[in-house]
């Protein structure tokens, strides 16, 4: 079973406009590690954050922010006044307690596409 | 440069033929992962290795091989490659694995694998 699910498959923008990524998570695990990575075009995965469990407070990164939620099992990651630069898949990833290993399941992926 | 280095970045073969991607990273990480890119099913994570001479398997460990005899080499290896093993690959380093303070993820630039 999908431990980390990306509902959004691809999302279009115009530039300026915020965009929200869904990631919703599933585990049994109280203590859990959230992250989400950038895949621009070219192909590299760039690390942009991870959560722990322990930690509800939102974050916020010059114009990306996240919001995680327990409660929902989510973790949203939100782009504000996006741009053409931000034109890529991101993917969301878990991983579990160590009684599995440090083992990390990432979500499908999400493309997004920033239009000028 | 602190970089992980895959290669090749693009091979194709032939069915049984067997073959090794190497990886190999000079930020003397411990922890070390492959994973498989595939459309719609974002990266799945094959093997990882928390340190020298220790490995684990992933969500999709069958038809792979792994080794860590050296800190800096994690080379994949595919004894006997089948069609559905054509995927785009990447080889992850880290300081220490996903839950440490160190835990981010540095990724190659992939190796995109096709199995005719």
């Amino acid at each position: 079973a999908q431990k980390v699910t990306q509902a959004q498959t691809e999302i279009s923008v115009v530039e300026k406009e915020d965009v929200t990524l869904d990631c919703v998570y599933e585990t049994r695990d109280t203590t859990y590690y959230l992250f989400w990575y950038k895949q621009p075009p070219s192909g590299e995965l760039v690390f942009l954050i991870r959560r722990n469990s322990f930690d509800e407070q939102n974050e916020i990164s010059g114009r990306y922010s996240w919001n995680f939620q327990k409660s929902t099992s989510s973790f949203n990651f939100t782009i504000t006044a996006s741009q053409v630069v931000d034109s890529a898949v991101y993917f969301c990833a878990l991983s579990e307690a160590p009684t599995n290993d440090y083992k990390l399941s990432f979500g499908a992926g999400t493309t997004v596409t920033v239009r000028a | 440069e602190a970089q992980v280095t895959q290669n090749p970045r693009y091979l194709i073969t032939v069915t049984g033929k067997k073959l090794t991607v190497t990886c190999s990273q000079n930020m003397n990480h411990e922890y070390m992962s492959w994973y498989r890119q595939d459309p719609g099913l974002g990266l799945r994570q094959i093997y990882y290795s928390m340190n020298v001479e220790v490995t684990d398997k992933g969500d999709v460990p069958e038809g792979y091989k792994v080794s860590r005899k050296e800190k800096r080499n994690f080379p994949l290896i595919l004894e006997s490659p089948s069609p559905n093993q054509t995927s785009l690959y990447f080889c992850a380093s880290s300081l220490s694995h996903p839950w440490s303070d160190s835990g981010e993820l540095f990724f190659g630039e992939g190796s995109r694998l096709t199995v005719l």
